[in-house]
């Protein structure tokens, strides 16, 4: 079965620092995507980050960047200079080329940015 | 932008009442789901929908029903509502051709606290 595990529960972080979130998954599938999604306290569900599995260029997003290693099957968030308005609960997510779209969500951790 | 709404941020509902929860998005999407989403659980699967009429049972469907009669609406409906369905329900769509840079990206809504007293 196809898993994805977040080992941090809590993270927090102090303003304008750089803090990485961490991200195992397991699967024996070539094709599959990978996904970080953010969860402000609004409830909102938004994309962060997404990595497609046959790219080997970890994916950035301004401030927001991955570090895949696909043989390890680690997949982690880097946020650089972080603000108050990161904290927020953040989930990561896989899905495989021929799920119908189906992700598997891990159990998220929360992250406090604080001032 | 892609949107997805749901009839209600917060309802409150009594043990043994039928409840709806409505979602609805705007980007005719193929897939739709629903979840709900527990703390230190994450997100569970429901059901999904990945056709007008189709459904299919996520990781905990018991207790649970949908309706998808037209493409960009899903409902999920609670037969006979108990208290450990007291949650938060989260709706998502998704497109599933792998033509554009969304692909498998699910869009989500605000969510439904539902309080089953």
């Amino acid at each position: 079965a196809q898993t994805v595990t977040q080992s941090q529960p809590e993270m927090s972080v102090q303003e304008a620092e750089t803090v990485t979130l961490s991200c195992t998954y397991d699967t024996s599938e070539n094709n599959y995507y990978l996904f970080w999604y953010k969860q402000p306290p609004s409830r909102q569900m938004i994309l962060v980050i997404r990595q497609e599995a046959y790219k080997q260029q970890n994916a950035t997003e301004n401030r927001f960047s991955v570090n895949f290693q696909k043989a390890a099957k680690s997949f982690s968030l880097k946020i650089s200079d972080s603000q108050l308005g990161d904290t927020a609960m953040y989930f990561c997510a896989f899905t495989h080329g021929g799920s119908q779209g189906n992700l598997i969500f891990g159990k998220g951790t929360k992250l406090s940015v604080k001032p | 932008d892609v949107k997805v709404t749901q009839s209600s941020r917060y309802l409150v509902k009594r043990t043994g009442e039928k409840v709806f929860l409505e979602c609805v998005q705007d980007m005719d999407h193929e897939n739709m789901f629903w979840y709900r989403q527990d703390p230190g659980l994450g997100l569970r699967l429901i059901y999904f929908s990945y056709d007008v009429k189709m459904k299919e049972k996520g990781d905990i469907p018991e207790g649970y029903s949908v309706s998808r009669e037209k493409k960009e609406r899903f409902s999920l409906i609670l037969e006979s509502a108990s208290t450990n369905q007291t949650s938060m329900y989260l709706c998502a769509s998704s497109f599933p051709y792998q033509t554009g840079p969304t692909y498998n990206e699910q869009f989500f809504g605000p969510g439904t606290r539902l309080t089953v007293l």
